[in-house]
């Protein structure tokens, strides 16, 4: 089945040691997210990739950085996590074949855990 | 700049009960609506959209939603619950712009009890 997939689910790392997400996709779709999700929180993004176009939020911390090396993988690199890091990371996909207010497609997540 | 209010954190409601969870949006711009459900530990799956035309919306899972444009609403429902609908949801707004950002709600966890 076509998907996204987030790797790796649970990921603890130390605070200041810098730390990478993955995801990927088998959807073939042209833009990608990424949303952070605290704990009872709704999910905030932080930037997305419009093809190979950058487009980063512009409260997104200069401690996130991201890199698309083809259409099917995306990194979320956070370069010096803290405390406040700690969430839920949320990768999602949208095709261009539809309009712009098309679906969403959401991997499972990957949970961060900052010691 | 488009926000959205959910009315309720948390909706405890008895199995096969009927339920309504509440979305108000706010935008000056024309909008698309969606609620998404978070399982937990999951990603968020969509529900529902309204992207136009009829005003009342049938998802998967036996919901529904009704766009009032002149309250700003987009409350979603269901007739009969089940245990397995407890769940986070999250109501959504999209611009009519290329990008496609989501504005989520705060969430409501809704717990269904036996």
């Amino acid at each position: 089945d076509a998907m996204v997939i987030q790797n790796p689910r649970y990921q603890v790392t130390q605070f200041g040691k810098p730390v990478t997400l993955s995801c990927s996709q088998t959807l073939n779709h042209n833009v990608m997210y990424w949303y952070q999700q605290k704990s009872s929180q709704a999910p905030k993004l932080l930037f997305h990739y419009y093809d190979k176009d950058f487009n980063n939020e512009a409260d997104t911390p200069d401690n996130f950085q991201s890199r698309r090396p083809n259409t099917s993988f995306c990194f979320l690199d956070i370069r010096s996590p803290g405390l406040g890091d700690a969430a839920m990371y949320l990768c999602a996909t949208r095709g261009l074949a539809g309009p712009p207010y098309d679906e969403q497609f959401f991997g499972p997540g990957t949970r961060l855990t900052v010691l | 700049a488009q926000s959205v209010t959910q009315l309720d954190s948390q909706v405890p409601v008895f199995e096969e009960a009927p339920v309504e969870l509440r979305c108000n949006y706010s935008s000056s711009v024309s909008v698309y609506l969606f609620w998404y459900v978070q399982y937990p530990n999951q990603g968020l799956q969509l529900l529902l959209k309204y992207l136009s035309g009829s005003t009342l919306v049938k998802g998967i899972n036996g919901f529904e939603a009704e766009f009032n444009k002149s309250q700003t609403s987009f409350h979603l429902r269901k007739p009969s619950v089940h245990i397995s609908d407890t769940a986070e949801y999250f109501c959504a707004v999209s611009a009519s712009s290329n990008t496609g950002k989501l504005i989520f709600g705060q969430g409501t966890t809704l717990q269904v009890k036996p």
